[in-house]
């Protein structure tokens, strides 16, 4: 099946640095990924949308140069937080489109990515 | 306005019962939705979806377009079930999803 990887699986960081995560599509290619965000005990919310070789899109009220997306190639999309602060704490999750066992388009999500910005 | 609604955080059952877990929507197009499934410690993955019609693990669930509903349904709980449930309608272009708040089915022995 296909298999997303984030890394790093958690983070520490200070504020005011820049922290960045990696999404992989580890065995097939995906030209869309997308990022979310989720706080303790709540659902995920879309960020934004990432695809290969344009700019992402990103959702109404997400600062487009305080999570800074790089979809550079088929399989690889970065997400850099910049200039943390301690609320930009939380769970980062990432999930690519490809075709699934069952034969259609779905998304496969990563493992997510703990960040704790002190 | 695009929305998700579950209006349980949890659902608690005993084994060999019926679970139904309610998933309303708010989407002026043609909508497409999915349940998704978190197992402890797992990530997310996809359960179901509408237009596949499908049956997995035992879990159904209908597109009602008159109810806006997308409940998910299994006539006999098991322990394995015990997970958090999410209701996600795609939107958009890119096929982007809108997940609902999720509930927790817990499954007693």
């Amino acid at each position: 099946g296909a298999v997303v990887s984030q890394h790093p699986s958690w983070v520490i960081c200070k504020s005011g640095t820049s922290v960045k995560i990696e999404c992989r599509s580890l065995d097939f290619q995906a030209t869309t990924m997308f990022w979310y965000r989720q706080f303790p005990k709540q659902s995920l919310m879309l960020m934004a949308t990432s695809n290969e070789g344009s700019k992402a899109t990103y959702e109404q009220g997400v600062e487009k140069d305080k999570f800074l997306i790089n979809h550079a190639s088929l399989t690889l999309s970065t997400l850099t937080v910049t200039s943390a602060h301690p609320e930009d704490s939380s769970f980062y999750i990432c999930s690519a489109r490809g075709e699934g066992d069952r034969g259609y388009n779905e998304q496969f999500f990563g493992p997510g990515t703990r960040l704790t910005v002190l | 306005a695009q929305r998700v609604t579950q209006p349980e955080k949890l659902l608690s059952v005993f084994k060999g019962a019926p679970v139904e877990l309610k998933c309303n929507y708010s989407y002026s197009g043609s909508p497409e939705l999915f349940w998704y499934v978190q197992y402890s410690r797992q990530r997310l993955q996809l359960l179901l979806r509408h237009i596949s019609r499908e049956s997995i693990k035992g879990f159904t669930a209908d597109l009602n377009k008159g109810e806006t509903s997308f409940h998910l349904k299994k006539p006999f709980a098991q322990e394995e079930d015990s997970a958090m449930y999410y209701c996600a309608l795609s939107v958009g272009g890119y096929n982007k999803l809108i997940f609902g708040a999720g509930t927790r089915l817990a499954v007693h022995p």
